[in-house]
C-alpha cells in the first residue's frame, strides 16, 4: 500500500517560490505503473490539477500554471517535488501529492496548507 | 482548461438515491473513458470512488455507481447513508494530456 507525505514551508512570501516535496513509501517511485501528481485546493474551494510526472522525467502541467510550475523527481530518495514561482495570495491552498495509476489518483497524501503572505 | 460543471449541492434522505452530474466537452468527458470520481470529507484528502467512468476500486461500496453519456458523466449513490455526506468531485483526462476536476458537489443527507 503506497503512502505519500508532503513536506515544505507552510508560509511563503509573495513573489517568492513555493517548494514542496512528496515522499513515497510502500513502493518505488520508479514503478512503471504510476505517474505522480500535485493537486491543490484553496480553503473552502474546489480541487485544481497542477501537474504530474513520470519517473523517467516526462511532465504534464496545467496550462494556466505552466509558466510558473516545475515538477521533478528524485528516484534515489523516492521523492518528487513541486516548485511554483512568483506566488501571490491566490496560490494559498492545501497542496496534495498523489499517485496516479491509469487515469485516476488512487493514493493521496494528507495535504499541506501553504499560505502566501508577507 | 475550464473546470467540469457539477451542481453545487444535492440532498437526499437516508435510503434514497441521488445522482450527481458532471458536464464537460468532447475534449474531455466526451472524448475519453477516463472519468473518475472522488469523495472528500471535511479536513480530509480526497478518496477515489470511481475510475474509468464506472469502475469501483476495491473496498468502495457497491452503493456507488457511475456512467457516462456524451459529454456528461454521472455518479449515483444508492441507499444514501449519513456517512455519504461529503463533497464529491469528478475528474477527466483531456485532449491536451492534462486533467481537469469538476466544480464539486456538496451532498447533504437530510
Amino acid at each position: 500500500q503506497l503512502q505519500l507525505q508532503e513536506s515544505g514551508p507552510g508560509l511563503v512570501k509573495p513573489s517568492e517560490t513555493l517548494s514542496l516535496t512528496c515522499t513515497v513509501s510502500g513502493g518505488s517511485i520508479s514503478s512503471s505503473s504510476y505517474y505522480w501528481g500535485w493537486i491543490r485546493q484553496p480553503p473552502g474551494k474546489g480541487l485544481e490539477w497542477i501537474g504530474s510526472i513520470y519517473y523517467s522525467g516526462s511532465t504534464y502541467y496545467n496550462p494556466s500554471l505552466k509558466s510558473r510550475v516545475t515538477i521533478s523527481v528524485d528516484t534515489s530518495k523516492n521523492q518528487f517535488s513541486l516548485k511554483l514561482s512568483s506566488v501571490t495570495a491566490a496560490d494559498t491552498a492545501f497542496y496534495y501529492c498523489a499517485g496516479q495509476r491509469s487515469a485516476c489518483y488512487d493514493f493521496w497524501g494528507q495535504g499541506t496548507l501553504v499560505t502566501v503572505s508577507s | 482548461q475550464s473546470a467540469l460543471t457539477q451542481p453545487a449541492s444535492v440532498s437526499g434522505s437516508p435510503g434514497q438515491s441521488i445522482t450527481i452530474s458532471c458536464t464537460g466537452t468532447s475534449s474531455d468527458v466526451g472524448g475519453y473513458n477516463y472519468v473518475s470520481w472522488y469523495q472528500q470529507h471535511p479536513g480530509k484528502a480526497p478518496k477515489l470512488m470511481i475510475y474509468d467512468v464506472s469502475n469501483r476500486p476495491s473496498g468502495v461500496s457497491n452503493r456507488f455507481s457511475a456512467s457516462k453519456s456524451g459529454n456528461t458523466a454521472s455518479l449515483t449513490i444508492s441507499g444514501l447513508q449519513a456517512e455519504d455526506e461529503a463533497d464529491y468531485y469528478c475528474s477527466s483526462y483531456t485532449s491536451s494530456s492534462t486533467y481537469v476536476f469538476g466544480t464539486g458537489t456538496k451532498v447533504t443527507v437530510i
